[in-house]
């Protein structure tokens, strides 16, 4: 099974700045890695998908890049709509697909 | 609108078994693959079953292999989940989605609650 680790468990960020959001696993899992959002009391949802594909209607802020066992989320101009938690998942080798355990994005 | 809506969860005692439903509406459910996904209170997610949009090819993770059975009726467009011998570490919002060819989560439902205590 593959271990999805995220880093950093909680970030503080001013709106209108950068976020970096970490994700790494256990072993490569190529391009196969997606990114959700989760807000309190929401399910989640799709923002990028194939490590830096944007889902439909996600806004531009949102970006994605790495690949093997190195990922990042960067949401350029934080928003007061974007602090929730987001999770990374690896869909490369599965079953078992797995997620991290999530980064919690707070206003700072 | 394109949409999942599940049902079925609530209160059951150690031991004892409920039925998970979803709803799908909005799009051409025979055509997708479906996906169990569960979260713990306070917790991330976990995947929980694959279904292919045929039934041929099922899944589940190893916390559920055994218990749980996924099924699906496309006549109905609808998922199930029959959960057998529930633990209390089963106690979480189990969530219904669409996924692609992969095991991408392309839609989710909004999610159903199951309590596993005495």
């Amino acid at each position: 099974e593959i271990v999805m680790t995220q880093s950093p468990a909680t970030l503080s960020v001013s709106p209108g700045e950068r976020a970096t959001l970490s994700c790494r696993a256990s072993q490569s899992v190529s391009s196969n890695l997606a990114w959700y959002q989760q807000k309190p009391g929401q399910a989640p949802r799709l923002l990028i998908y194939g490590a830096s594909t944007r889902a439909t209607g996600i806004p531009a802020r949102f970006s994605g890049s790495g690949s093997g066992t190195e990922f990042t989320l960067t949401i350029s101009s934080l928003q007061s709509e974007d602090f929730a938690v987001y999770y990374c998942q690896q869909y490369n080798n599965w079953p078992p697909t797995t997620f991290g355990q999530g980064t919690k994005l707070e206003i700072k | 609108e394109v949409q999942l809506v599940e049902s079925g969860g609530g209160l059951v005692q150690p031991g004892g078994s409920l039925r998970l439903s979803c709803a799908a509406s909005g799009f051409t459910f025979s055509s997708y693959s479906m996906n169990w996904v569960r979260q713990a209170p306070g917790k991330g997610l976990e995947w929980v079953s694959y279904i292919s949009s045929s039934s041929s090819t099922i899944y589940y993770a190893d916390s559920v292999k055994g218990r749980f059975t996924i099924s699906r009726d496309n006549a109905k467009n609808s998922l199930y989940l029959q959960m057998n011998s529930l633990r209390d570490e089963d106690t979480a919002v189990y969530y219904c989605a669409r996924v692609s060819s992969t095991a991408m989560v392309t839609l989710w439902g909004q999610g159903t609650l199951v309590t596993v205590s005495s």
